[in-house]
């Protein structure tokens, strides 16, 4: 089956600090990956996502590349923010469009000033 | 205007009452979902929807009944509530199966549900 695995939380990063949120997935065929970002007490957000092999995903700074070799789509971000403390989710879906998302299990995000 | 709404954003019940949850999508998609967010934030699909049809069912208590009087709505009814079922209930939508090669799910802003 699908799955996807995503590093162990929380991370804890100062502020201007490189972050790197390790993701590698399972699929059969092949999958749509994706970002999604939940800020205390509110709900998922699309943060970036990338459709086939190679393809980068960039958006607010964040960026993760589809690496099909490695079967992963890790986050990176130059320089954290504290407004970037958030859980992240790395999840992947496969044909046809409407298949419902495969989650990690989040990876909690504390970025301290 | 929402894109997803969901509706109550929180629920406090007894065990062994009834509840339901809704969920509206005013993007014109054709799926909806109801996903579960446990307390350790881990996410999973519970039910599917495509256009009106209930198409993925996963290893969900009967006692979880979603109904979808339209393609714009997508509700959940839970019976007799259990302890374990408090977790946060995430509505989403989608644009359908034939519409590009993936789709971006758009997600409500979440019920949280406690059973005390």
């Amino acid at each position: 089956g699908n799955s996807v695995t995503q590093m162990e939380g929380p991370v804890t990063l100062s502020e201007e600090a490189f972050l790197t949120i390790n993701c590698t997935y399972t699929a059969t065929g092949y999958p749509s990956l994706f970002w999604y970002v939940q800020y205390p007490g509110e709900g998922l957000q699309l943060l970036l996502k990338a459709t086939k092999a190679d393809d980068k995903g960039s958006n607010k700074g964040f960026e993760a590349t589809y690496r099909k070799e490695t079967t992963s789509f890790h986050l990176e971000k130059g320089s954290v923010q504290v407004s970037d403390s958030a859980v992240y989710f790395c999840a992947l879906m496969t044909w046809p469009g409407n298949t419902p998302l495969v989650f990690g299990k989040g990876t909690r995000l504390s970025v301290i000033a | 205007d929402t894109a997803v709404s969901q509706t109550p954003k929180y629920l406090v019940t007894q065990m062994g009452n009834d509840k339901s949850i809704k969920c509206e999508q005013n993007l014109g998609h054709d799926t909806m979902y109801w996903y579960k967010q446990d307390s350790k934030k881990f996410l999973k699909i519970m039910f599917s929807y495509n256009n009106k049809e209930l198409i993925i069912n996963e290893t969900v208590p009967n006692r979880f009944s979603p109904k979808s009087p339209d393609k714009a709505h997508l509700n959940l009814h839970i019976n007799s509530l259990e302890l374990g079922d408090s977790a946060v209930y995430f509505c989403a939508s989608s644009p359908g199966p034939e519409r590009t090669s993936y789709n971006e799910q758009f997600f409500g802003p979440g019920t949280r549900l406690t059973v005390l």
